[in-house]
């Protein structure tokens, strides 16, 4: 099964607004509003920054925003901070009760 | 505070079989779902399988269905994958993940992941 689609590397600048994108199709992305995004540094586990498309868990940053058009999901990041370099994922419910990851961006500030 | 603890992982040859672990402290585990999910080493996250509160529902990635099996001990505030014959591309690490009750089963991997633990098929 295939992976969601997500730009390989984005850059910005600290203070800068960027939106990374995450790709799929009418069977998860733009069939449910169940997309994920996490955060990922280096060694690190992956940590959850948005889930159900918009919704920010308990304690997390309101500088990540979540949104989605059709089959395409987006994570905001505002005021872009020196520890926003991470890895980025996004995961959709898809059919056949399965969940699909994005094959990652690499976020460069 | 919330912990997921893995164990279980090594080296193993291919085709040989392995247990992971995972022990959870600081909720009230049996009313959460869990997921696994697995990373190859410099590679992207791949969701293994998802076992919902109470052991009722289970469901497996199709490219390792059939060689894992899922399971929870409440009583122990754990769950479990055990992996059979497995291959060269099931190397990586592998995380357990806490999917709150209020989540659909499979909307998200889960809020609060563990350290994982690595897993090395080679000869």
């Amino acid at each position: 099964q295939s992976a969601l689609t997500q730009p390989a590397s984005v850059s910005g600048s600290p203070g800068q607004s960027i939106t990374l994108s995450c790709t799929g199709t009418s069977s998860d992305v733009g069939g449910y509003d169940y997309v994920s995004w996490y955060q990922q540094h280096p060694g690190k586990a992956p940590k959850l920054l948005i889930y159900d498309v918009t919704q920010r868990p308990s304690g997390g940053s309101i500088r990540f925003s979540g949104s989605k058009s059709g089959n395409t999901a987006s994570l905001t990041i505002s005021g872009l901070q020196t520890e926003d370099e991470a890895d980025y994922y996004c995961s959709s419910y898809r059919n056949g009760t399965t969940l699909a990851f994005g094959g990652g961006t690499r976020l460069t500030v | 505070e919330v912990q997921l603890m893995e164990s279980g992982g090594g080296l193993v040859k291919p085709g040989g079989s392995l247990r992971l672990s995972c022990a959870a402290s600081g909720f009230p585990f049996k009313f959460y779902h869990m997921n696994w999910v697995r990373q190859a080493p410099g590679k992207g996250l791949e969701w293994v399988s998802c076992i919902s509160s109470g052991g009722t529902y289970i469901f497996y990635s199709d490219s390792l269905k059939g060689r894992v099996t899922v399971s929870r001990d409440d009583t122990k505030n754990s769950i479990y994958l055990q992996m059979n014959d497995l291959r060269a591309e099931d190397t990586g690490f592998y995380y357990c993940v806490r999917v709150p009750p209020d989540f659909d089963w499979l909307s998200s991997a889960g809020d609060s992941w563990g350290q994982g633990t690595l897993v090395t098929v080679s000869s």
